[in-house]
């Protein structure tokens, strides 16, 4: 079981390259979530997903997209890379959200540190 | 909208001491609260949540946290820590009408020295 996992862990890519980060789950989780962490700022929510299909825009979405083909992977692109998104990315699931009778507790990847120069 | 204030960016204190990283929240609808864990270099780990029931919530490690609705608070405390607690702790919020969406504070970093 080998819980959240991230790929690649490390990236460093030009400005306007496009990249895909790819986050897999394998405790049968219906939500995800993509979240960019910057010093200081703490964890912000780019996009999130209640289920195979179905994606949603978060608190900072701009410059970003996602797709969640298969329950258990939940994918982010960059179209055009740009400097202010250089930044350590985090991908976290759940089993449901709340009033649904779920664990409410989020499990988190390692991160993707990402470099955009 | 929802926001979360840690109000210490940083805590330095010597081991075996006690602890305590506060965390507000605005909102005044019901919430959901979560402090989590970050070692260096790692994902984020859940130390404790209140969910509803008694306002002492125990979590793992010996952190503890207590829920204040009329002071909008969430402080964890720990009554001795360890080198090994040295890692930055986030609090979180959500409403208790979203989806699961957490609102993260900016983050404390517990620096334990011996």
């Amino acid at each position: 079981n080998a819980g959240v996992t991230q790929t690649p862990k490390f990236r460093v890519l030009k400005t306007g390259q496009s990249m895909t980060l790819l986050c897999a789950q394998d405790m049968n989780h219906e939500y995800m979530y993509w979240y960019r962490q910057d010093p200081g700022m703490g964890l912000r929510l780019i996009h999130y997903s209640v289920g195979e299909g179905t994606t949603a825009k978060g608190e900072v979405p701009d410059g970003y997209n996602v797709s969640r083909l298969k329950k258990q992977n939940f994918l982010l692109g960059l179209e055009s890379a740009a400097p202010s998104q250089t930044s350590v990315y985090f991908c976290a699931s759940s089993s449901r959200g709340f009033g649904t009778g779920g664990s409410y507790e989020q499990y988190f990847g390692p991160g993707t540190r990402l470099t955009v120069t | 909208a929802q926001s979360v204030t840690q109000l210490d960016s940083q805590v330095p204190v010597f081991e075996e001491a006690p602890v305590e990283l506060r965390c507000n929240y605005s909102s005044s609808v019901s919430v959901y609260l979560f402090w989590y864990v970050q070692y260096p270099n790692q994902g984020l780990q859940l130390l404790l949540k209140y969910l509803s029931g008694s306002t002492l919530v125990k979590g793992i490690n010996g952190f503890e946290a207590e829920f204040n609705k009329s002071q909008t608070s969430f402080h964890l405390r720990k009554p001795s820590v360890h080198i090994s607690d040295t890692a930055e702790y986030f609090c979180a919020v959500s409403d208790r009408g979203s989806q699961g969406n957490l609102i993260f504070g900016k983050g404390t970093k517990l620096s334990v020295k011996p």
